[in-house]
């Protein structure tokens, strides 16, 4: 069964911490996304990759950073955590191109106090 | 930036009835897709239409794509307390290299046994 698989599905940091969210395919996808989602607003992207070692802002870009190092691979990283950083975080890959739906996983419920 | 808006942000149902929701969106797009999420979950993909498609059917689901009105629905027939969930619309902008989804807020359907 494919599928993407985020390391952690609740997180507790401290403010001012810094905080790897790992996320992983199985489907051999080009595309790899970052998003948040919050109450009322939606979902809203981070950061995406078309390729190893690529990437690409997003939306709401600041406060974080992203690396892919692997093609399975996509991390996202808050350089150093914010209460308003405390999110749901879900990682969505896809083949390349626009033409496919998204697999995403299952979310990481980030909370920083 | 948020493409979609779902209408209503809300639908009761009792099960064995259908459910209508409604996504509309601002910009010409490549293609519409349609996802679930359970609560606290990732999503799931559930069907994707074309710009150049005006009607598509999953099973129980039926979608619509007017462009010239830049509006789609969503049709769940015969409901079951198994589609309590939230659905989003999301939209793939059709200008060139631009692959990435922009999603609408949702619309929250519960449906009653």
């Amino acid at each position: 069964d494919v599928k993407v698989t985020q390391s952690s599905r609740y997180l507790v940091k401290r403010t001012g911490e810094k905080v790897f969210l790992e996320c992983v395919q199985d489907m051999d996808h080009e595309n790899m996304f970052w998003y948040r989602q919050d109450p009322g607003l939606g979902l809203r992207l981070i950061y995406f990759s078309y390729d190893v070692k690529m990437k690409e802002k997003g939306d709401i870009p600041e406060g974080y950073s992203v690396s892919r190092e692997k093609k399975e691979r996509f991390s996202l990283i808050l350089e150093s955590a914010s209460t308003n950083q405390t999110s749901m975080y879900l990682c969505a890959s896809s083949p390349m191109g626009g033409g496919y739906g998204y697999t995403f996983g299952s979310g990481t419920r980030l909370t920083v106090v | 930036s948020q493409q979609g808006e779902e209408d209503p942000q809300a639908l009761s149902i009792q099960e064995g009835e259908n459910a209508t929701m409604n996504c509309s969106y601002k910009t010409s797009i490549n293609n519409l897709q349609w996802y679930r999420q359970n609560s606290g979950r990732g999503l799931v993909h559930l069907i994707l239409i074309r710009s150049n498609e005006r009607e598509k059917h999953s099973g129980r689901l039926r979608v619509t794509l007017d462009t010239s009105k830049k509006s789609s629905s969503l049709l769940i027939t015969a409901s079951r307390a198994a589609d309590t969930a939230s659905y989003f619309c999301a939209t793939v902008y059709s200008g060139a290299g631009s692959y990435q989804l922009t999603f609408g807020k949702g619309t929250k359907l519960s449906v009653i046994p």
